[in-house]
């Protein structure tokens, strides 16, 4: 099955553009039929859509959040990026890499804590 | 303030069976499947349910999922201890174009 890792930075400072991979095993990053996504869930609320990205390259974010997401994929090395920019203590959360298949997310890594904070 | 609202704690004793409902909106669950999920803090949620009341492999069938309308409903047989969890609940939505989800309920099992 397929297996997600994320890694990263756990902290980045105010205003700082915040950096995560994941990385891909167990199967194909290049799967036509998967396309992968970014989740988090900030500290006692509940978990917010971030984007998702498409084997073809093509991506789509939340717009809430547009404007600051940029995620690309390296299939070279089996690893799917997000970066956020201009980040603020409204973005420490726990951040999750996942893949859809069709519209189920199947697979889930097991969340990365990123802090926010000067 | 999540999407799908959840209640946010359920409870039982072993061998009971308990329900967890989610509840959305015509743009969510009233037009796409529910997906369930079990997850154990500092691990990987695990897909419990896909597409309303189907089991991937190796999830026992105590486990089960119904939806009617925009409501979606969890149930849990013959409860463990092991069962002792957070679930929540995930639909695409189509005015988002993106999936939302509950906020999650804490199973305890007393």
């Amino acid at each position: 099955q397929v297996q997600l890792q994320e890694s990263g930075p756990g902290l980045v400072k105010p205003s700082q553009t915040l950096s995560l991979t994941c990385t891909v095993s167990g199967g194909s990053i290049r799967r036509a039929d998967y396309y992968w996504t970014w989740i988090r869930q900030p500290p006692g609320k509940g978990l917010e859509w971030i984007g998702n990205i498409y084997s073809s390259g093509s991506t789509y974010y939340n717009p809430s959040l547009r404007g600051r997401i940029s995620i690309s994929v390296d299939t070279s090395k089996s690893q799917f990026s997000l970066k956020l920019s201009s980040v603020t203590a409204a973005d420490t959360a726990v951040y999750y890499c996942a893949n859809f298949f069709g519209v189920v997310i199947q697979y889930w890594g097991q969340g990365i804590l990123v802090t926010v904070s000067s | 303030q999540s999407v799908l609202t959840q209640p946010p704690s359920a409870s039982g004793t072993p061998g009971q069976r308990v329900t967890i409902s989610c509840s959305g909106s015509s743009s969510n669950i009233g037009s796409n499947v529910v997906n369930w999920y079990q997850h154990l803090p500092g691990t990987a949620p695990k897909l419990l349910i896909y597409s309303n009341n189907e089991r991937p492999s190796g999830v026992p069938d105590r486990f089960s999922g119904s939806k009617s309308g925009a409501s979606a409903s969890l149930a849990i047989s013959g409860l463990r201890s092991e069962d002792e969890a957070d679930y929540f609940c995930a639909a695409w939505d189509d005015s988002l174009n993106g999936p939302v989800f509950g906020g999650g309920t804490k199973l305890t099992v007393l």
